[in-house]
């Protein structure tokens, strides 16, 4: 089993859904990392949580630090949102230096 | 300026050659990364300078060889490469090492061992 499950692996909407991505996760850590990454291969960081949520533009993501889960939400989603999604943990154990990451959401938005 | 460079973009070399892959970062961040990514899986981490000084190495082999020669500059020196090394090499860079750190990561360099 991976310490870091994402779900769905694949997603695919209709412009102006709501989108949910999920990660679970089984180590302890000190933060979780949100990124995106467009098929030409840069990755960008959306966001970065220790407990509650945090909200930018379209994107919300929430964390429960006790069930180990965290959700990453975009509303009215929009064709430029396709991309990979990946949700990374930092270990406790490394002082979060070494991120272990999800396998990935594949996110597909239709106009 | 919250932007990491790499260069080159794209880089063919035979199994005898030698080359190297540059990053650089001007955010006075302490911590430098490089990442390596398969087609359609997560970025494994390779190794990890904090301070200019290497803190990780995901026993790398040695055909791979990083250099931080200052607190903005991040090599990774490439020898005797196999065709299954080829992927796409990320670097990233963060304030200090730690969770606590959002990392920057830049455009990668899609390396084609033949």
């Amino acid at each position: 089993k991976n310490e870091v499950e994402q779900s769905p692996q694949n997603l695919t909407a209709q412009e102006g859904e709501f989108i949910t991505i999920n990660c679970s996760y089984s180590v302890g850590i000190s933060a979780l990392h949100w990124l995106q990454q467009h098929p030409g291969g840069g990755i960008v960081s959306l966001f970065m949580l220790s407990s509650g949520k945090k909200k930018h533009g379209r994107l919300i993501a929430t964390i429960n630090i006790q069930e180990k889960h965290s959700s990453l939400h975009i509303t009215a989603s929009h064709p430029r949102d396709s991309a990979v999604y990946i949700c990374a943990v930092g270990a406790e154990e490394t002082s979060g230096s070494r991120l272990t990451f999800g396998e990935g959401t594949q996110l597909t938005v239709n106009p | 300026d919250t932007e990491v460079t790499q260069t080159p973009k794209h880089l063919v070399m035979g199994m005898t050659n030698k080359k190297s892959l540059k990053c650089e970062q001007h955010m006075g961040h302490r911590a430098m990364y490089w990442y390596k990514q398969k087609a359609k899986k997560p970025p494994e981490l390779m190794f990890v300078y904090s301070y200019e000084k290497l803190s990780i190495n995901e026993s790398v082999p040695s055909r791979f060889s990083p250099e931080c020669p200052n607190s903005s500059l991040l090599n990774l020196h490439l020898h005797a490469l196999q065709p299954e090394d080829s992927a796409l090499y990320l670097c990233a860079s963060s304030q200090i090492s730690g969770s606590g750190n959002t990392q920057y990561f830049g455009p990668g360099t899609r390396l084609t061992v033949l």
